[in-house]
């Protein structure tokens, strides 16, 4: 049972453009939501993360926005560059949790 | 820097052959875990770990046992490979699981059971 669902797996976007990459979840009970990058042949690395005290967090060029009433959060890239290209994971963890679960990912093209 | 290490990065067995995929961390971290990836599909929990000699089941155990006897090495064992095996393996490391930690991964081994 996939708690955690990325229902577009793949996304094209033209560089300059914004990205929106799209996650939902089925369990009440997360309270914390991550963003991962991965390149091919290499582990995912950490982007960004929000707590569900939350509603935005920013870094950069990047924004996670976060809907508790409708278990959804996505990820804003702005603008998007050729070196976003990248497949993402969405991950989530319950308070007092020991487990990160994670969805299937979404593969982004930025289009120069 | 190292991080989270991961050997081997390739691997190819044959049916019924076993082996052992190591992971080893640098950063003292309590909490560490193997995960598997599938073509289009997400990481799936093997085991995890919360502190030397624990451990425990994720989503998809059978098959693999583990180990845990110092902080930073979290071996990953394989028994009886089957085709079904085939897959990318992660490891990763956190200072602890859940709100407000954030999961470090290995480069990955590449597994294929022939």
């Amino acid at each position: 049972d996939q708690q955690v669902k990325q229902n577009s797996p793949s996304l094209s976007v033209q560089e300059g453009r914004i990205s929106i990459l799209n996650c939902d979840y089925t369990n009440s009970m997360f309270d914390y939501f991550l963003w991962y990058k991965k390149y091919p042949a290499e582990g995912p690395t950490f982007l960004i993360s929000i707590s569900s005290i939350k509603d935005k967090n920013e870094d950069g060029r990047f924004t996670v926005f976060l809907n508790k009433s409708a278990k959804h959060l996505s990820l804003h890239i702005v603008p998007s560059q050729p070196g976003d290209s990248a497949v993402y994971f969405c991950a989530a963890s319950e308070l007092g949790g020991n487990q990160f679960y994670f969805g299937t990912g979404t593969s982004l093209t930025v289009i120069p | 820097n190292a991080g989270v290490t991961q050997t081997p990065k390739f691997r190819i067995l044959k049916i019924g052959q076993s082996m052992t995929l190591q992971c080893t961390q640098d950063m003292n971290h309590n909490y560490m875990y193997w995960y598997r990836q599938d073509p289009g599909m997400g990481l799936k929990l093997i085991y995890y770990s919360v502190g030397a000699g624990i451990t425990d089941k994720g989503e998809v155990p059978n098959g693999y046992n583990v180990s845990r006897s110092t902080t930073e090495d979290f071996p990953l064992r394989l028994e009886l490979a089957a085709p079904s095996q085939t897959s990318v393996y992660f490891c990763a490391s956190s200072w602890t699981g859940g709100t407000g930690n954030t999961i470090y991964f290995g480069e990955g081994s590449w597994l294929t059971v022939v």
